[in-house]
Protein backbone atom coordinates (compact mmCIF):
# COMPACT_ATOMS: atom_id res chain seq x y z
CA UNK A 1 0.00 0.00 0.00
CA UNK A 2 0.96 3.77 -0.30
CA UNK A 3 3.54 4.87 2.28
CA UNK A 4 3.79 7.89 4.32
CA UNK A 5 3.78 11.20 1.82
CA UNK A 6 4.83 14.65 2.15
CA UNK A 7 4.21 17.73 -0.31
CA UNK A 8 6.67 19.64 -1.46
CA UNK A 9 9.29 17.92 -1.22
CA UNK A 10 11.90 20.67 -1.72
CA UNK A 11 10.82 24.13 -0.75
CA UNK A 12 13.18 27.19 -1.32
CA UNK A 13 11.16 30.15 0.24
CA UNK A 14 12.69 33.55 0.96
CA UNK A 15 13.28 34.51 4.89
CA UNK A 16 9.87 36.24 6.17
CA UNK A 17 7.36 34.17 4.10
CA UNK A 18 5.16 31.94 5.43
CA UNK A 19 5.33 28.33 4.35
CA UNK A 20 3.34 24.99 5.16
CA UNK A 21 4.08 21.46 4.44
CA UNK A 22 1.63 19.20 4.36
CA UNK A 23 2.20 15.04 5.70
CA UNK A 24 -0.44 12.66 4.17
CA UNK A 25 -0.20 9.21 6.89
CA UNK A 26 -0.83 5.75 5.84
CA UNK A 27 -5.08 5.16 5.87
CA UNK A 28 -6.06 3.93 8.88
CA UNK A 29 -2.96 5.34 11.10
CA UNK A 30 -4.04 7.31 14.05
CA UNK A 31 -0.95 8.70 15.31
CA UNK A 32 0.93 11.66 13.44
CA UNK A 33 4.70 12.89 14.28
CA UNK A 34 6.74 15.67 13.03
CA UNK A 35 10.49 15.96 13.13
CA UNK A 36 13.05 18.10 12.00
CA UNK A 37 16.45 17.30 11.09
CA UNK A 38 19.35 18.97 10.46
CA UNK A 39 22.09 17.82 8.20
CA UNK A 40 24.77 15.47 9.66
CA UNK A 41 21.83 15.34 12.69
CA UNK A 42 19.10 12.87 13.73
CA UNK A 43 15.29 13.60 13.29
CA UNK A 44 14.34 15.97 16.58
CA UNK A 45 10.73 15.79 17.48
CA UNK A 46 8.46 18.95 16.93
CA UNK A 47 4.95 17.66 17.67
CA UNK A 48 2.68 14.69 17.82
CA UNK A 49 -1.54 13.90 17.35
CA UNK A 50 -3.45 11.12 18.13
CA UNK A 51 -6.17 11.19 16.21
CA UNK A 52 -6.76 15.23 15.61
CA UNK A 53 -6.21 15.88 18.58
CA UNK A 54 -2.47 17.60 19.25
CA UNK A 55 -1.39 15.49 22.37
CA UNK A 56 2.23 17.40 22.67
CA UNK A 57 4.17 20.40 20.60
CA UNK A 58 7.10 20.65 23.37
CA UNK A 59 9.54 20.77 21.01
CA UNK A 60 7.95 23.15 18.87
CA UNK A 61 11.13 25.84 18.60
CA UNK A 62 8.68 29.06 18.89
CA UNK A 63 5.55 30.23 17.94
CA UNK A 64 6.12 30.71 14.47
CA UNK A 65 5.46 27.09 14.75
CA UNK A 66 2.17 25.73 14.37
CA UNK A 67 0.51 22.37 13.36
CA UNK A 68 -2.70 20.94 12.79
CA UNK A 69 -4.60 17.52 11.94
CA UNK A 70 -8.58 18.89 11.64
CA UNK A 71 -10.34 15.66 10.59
CA UNK A 72 -7.61 12.90 11.86
CA UNK A 73 -5.62 12.54 8.54
CA UNK A 74 -3.63 15.13 6.46
CA UNK A 75 -1.67 17.58 8.91
CA UNK A 76 -0.13 20.20 7.97
CA UNK A 77 3.09 22.12 9.50
CA UNK A 78 3.48 25.84 9.48
CA UNK A 79 5.94 28.08 9.58
CA UNK A 80 5.43 31.65 9.71
CA UNK A 81 7.87 35.05 9.41
CA UNK A 82 10.67 32.12 7.89
CA UNK A 83 14.50 32.37 9.03
CA UNK A 84 17.75 31.06 7.35
CA UNK A 85 17.96 28.51 10.75
CA UNK A 86 14.33 27.20 9.87
CA UNK A 87 16.24 25.51 7.21
CA UNK A 88 16.10 21.37 7.83
CA UNK A 89 14.67 18.17 6.50
CA UNK A 90 11.18 18.39 7.98
CA UNK A 91 9.98 14.67 8.45
CA UNK A 92 6.49 13.25 9.22
CA UNK A 93 5.97 9.47 10.44
CA UNK A 94 2.36 8.00 11.23
CA UNK A 95 1.74 4.62 13.39
CA UNK A 96 -1.32 2.50 13.74
CA UNK A 97 -2.97 1.84 16.89
CA UNK A 98 -1.79 -0.97 18.96
CA UNK A 99 -3.34 -4.83 18.16
CA UNK A 100 -2.95 -5.61 21.91
CA UNK A 101 -4.00 -2.51 23.86
CA UNK A 102 -6.05 -0.87 21.06
CA UNK A 103 -4.55 2.26 21.52
CA UNK A 104 -1.69 4.43 20.37
CA UNK A 105 1.76 3.27 22.27
CA UNK A 106 5.24 3.95 22.59
CA UNK A 107 6.14 0.89 21.20
CA UNK A 108 4.50 0.97 17.99
CA UNK A 109 6.81 1.24 14.41
CA UNK A 110 6.76 4.96 13.26
CA UNK A 111 6.52 5.10 9.75
CA UNK A 112 8.83 7.76 8.12
CA UNK A 113 7.93 9.79 5.23
CA UNK A 114 10.31 10.59 2.55
CA UNK A 115 10.53 14.45 4.06
CA UNK A 116 10.45 18.22 2.71
CA UNK A 117 13.71 19.68 2.03
CA UNK A 118 12.66 23.28 3.03
CA UNK A 119 15.67 26.26 1.98
CA UNK A 120 15.05 29.67 3.42
CA UNK A 121 16.97 32.03 1.87
CA UNK B 1 13.99 12.94 29.88
CA UNK B 2 15.10 10.01 27.24
CA UNK B 3 17.95 10.69 25.69
CA UNK B 4 20.38 8.28 23.07
CA UNK B 5 24.19 8.15 22.85
CA UNK B 6 25.41 6.66 19.83
CA UNK B 7 28.98 6.26 19.81
CA UNK B 8 31.13 7.42 16.77
CA UNK B 9 29.81 9.32 13.82
CA UNK B 10 31.86 6.74 11.22
CA UNK B 11 32.40 3.33 11.50
CA UNK B 12 34.45 1.55 8.71
CA UNK B 13 34.40 -2.34 7.84
CA UNK B 14 35.21 -4.21 4.85
CA UNK B 15 32.94 -6.02 3.02
CA UNK B 16 32.12 -9.63 5.53
CA UNK B 17 33.82 -8.15 8.48
CA UNK B 18 31.59 -7.80 11.68
CA UNK B 19 29.17 -4.71 12.17
CA UNK B 20 29.24 -3.01 15.71
CA UNK B 21 26.81 0.06 15.90
CA UNK B 22 26.74 1.59 19.75
CA UNK B 23 23.70 2.75 21.48
CA UNK B 24 23.76 3.89 24.66
CA UNK B 25 20.50 5.10 26.28
CA UNK B 26 18.75 7.03 29.29
CA UNK B 27 15.36 6.69 29.98
CA UNK B 28 12.97 7.51 33.72
CA UNK B 29 10.95 4.85 32.26
CA UNK B 30 11.21 1.66 30.77
CA UNK B 31 12.26 2.23 27.39
CA UNK B 32 11.30 1.20 24.13
CA UNK B 33 14.29 0.95 21.82
CA UNK B 34 14.78 1.11 18.03
CA UNK B 35 17.06 0.90 15.08
CA UNK B 36 16.14 3.05 11.81
CA UNK B 37 18.33 3.15 8.80
CA UNK B 38 18.50 5.81 6.20
CA UNK B 39 19.40 5.81 2.93
CA UNK B 40 20.91 8.37 0.74
CA UNK B 41 17.62 10.61 -0.34
CA UNK B 42 15.28 8.22 1.32
CA UNK B 43 13.25 8.28 4.49
CA UNK B 44 13.92 6.67 7.95
CA UNK B 45 13.41 2.35 8.10
CA UNK B 46 12.80 0.30 11.10
CA UNK B 47 15.40 -1.70 11.22
CA UNK B 48 14.09 -4.02 14.84
CA UNK B 49 12.63 -2.85 17.82
CA UNK B 50 12.85 -3.76 21.69
CA UNK B 51 9.41 -3.54 23.49
CA UNK B 52 10.85 -5.97 26.66
CA UNK B 53 9.44 -8.92 24.91
CA UNK B 54 12.82 -10.42 24.84
CA UNK B 55 16.65 -8.68 25.37
CA UNK B 56 17.88 -10.04 21.61
CA UNK B 57 15.86 -8.74 19.22
CA UNK B 58 16.27 -9.65 15.03
CA UNK B 59 15.50 -7.74 12.52
CA UNK B 60 15.58 -6.64 8.86
CA UNK B 61 18.87 -7.52 6.48
CA UNK B 62 20.22 -9.80 9.21
CA UNK B 63 20.68 -7.28 11.74
CA UNK B 64 19.90 -7.83 15.40
CA UNK B 65 20.69 -5.97 18.33
CA UNK B 66 21.04 -6.96 22.40
CA UNK B 67 18.95 -5.03 25.14
CA UNK B 68 21.26 -4.77 28.12
CA UNK B 69 19.96 -3.03 30.99
CA UNK B 70 22.63 -3.46 33.61
CA UNK B 71 24.75 -1.57 30.98
CA UNK B 72 21.84 0.86 29.39
CA UNK B 73 22.89 -0.57 25.74
CA UNK B 74 21.54 -1.72 22.85
CA UNK B 75 24.32 -2.38 20.36
CA UNK B 76 23.14 -3.26 16.81
CA UNK B 77 25.46 -6.06 15.26
CA UNK B 78 25.55 -7.98 12.04
CA UNK B 79 27.69 -10.84 11.57
CA UNK B 80 28.84 -10.07 8.15
CA UNK B 81 28.57 -6.49 6.69
CA UNK B 82 27.56 -6.21 2.73
CA UNK B 83 28.02 -3.46 0.47
CA UNK B 84 24.55 -2.59 0.70
CA UNK B 85 24.53 -1.89 4.60
CA UNK B 86 26.50 1.62 3.82
CA UNK B 87 23.79 3.77 5.29
CA UNK B 88 23.13 6.11 8.55
CA UNK B 89 22.33 4.54 11.27
CA UNK B 90 19.86 5.94 14.06
CA UNK B 91 19.45 4.68 17.54
CA UNK B 92 15.86 6.17 19.25
CA UNK B 93 14.52 5.68 22.73
CA UNK B 94 10.58 6.39 23.27
CA UNK B 95 8.97 6.26 26.57
CA UNK B 96 5.59 8.65 25.93
CA UNK B 97 5.08 7.63 22.06
CA UNK B 98 7.68 10.44 20.19
CA UNK B 99 11.51 9.21 19.62
CA UNK B 100 13.93 10.59 20.72
CA UNK B 101 16.81 9.89 18.29
CA UNK B 102 20.95 9.56 18.66
CA UNK B 103 22.78 11.84 16.37
CA UNK B 104 23.35 8.74 14.25
CA UNK B 105 26.29 6.68 13.02
CA UNK B 106 27.33 6.54 9.29
CA UNK B 107 28.54 2.94 8.37
CA UNK B 108 30.73 2.72 5.33
CA UNK B 109 31.41 -0.59 3.85
CA UNK B 110 34.52 -1.55 1.46
CA UNK B 111 35.17 -4.35 -0.57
Amino acid sequence: GAGVSQSPRYKVTKRGQDVALRCDPISGHVSLYWYRQALGQGPEFLTYFNYEAQQDKSGLPNDRFSAERPEGSISTLTIQRTEQRDSAMYRCASSPISQNSGRPGPYNEQFFGPGTRLTVL
Amino acid sequence: AQSVTQLGSHVSVSEGALVLLRCNYSSSVPPYLFWYVQYPNQGLQLLLKYTSAATLVKGINGFEAEFKKSETSFHLTKPSAHMSDAAEYFCAVSGFQKLVFGTGTRLLVSP
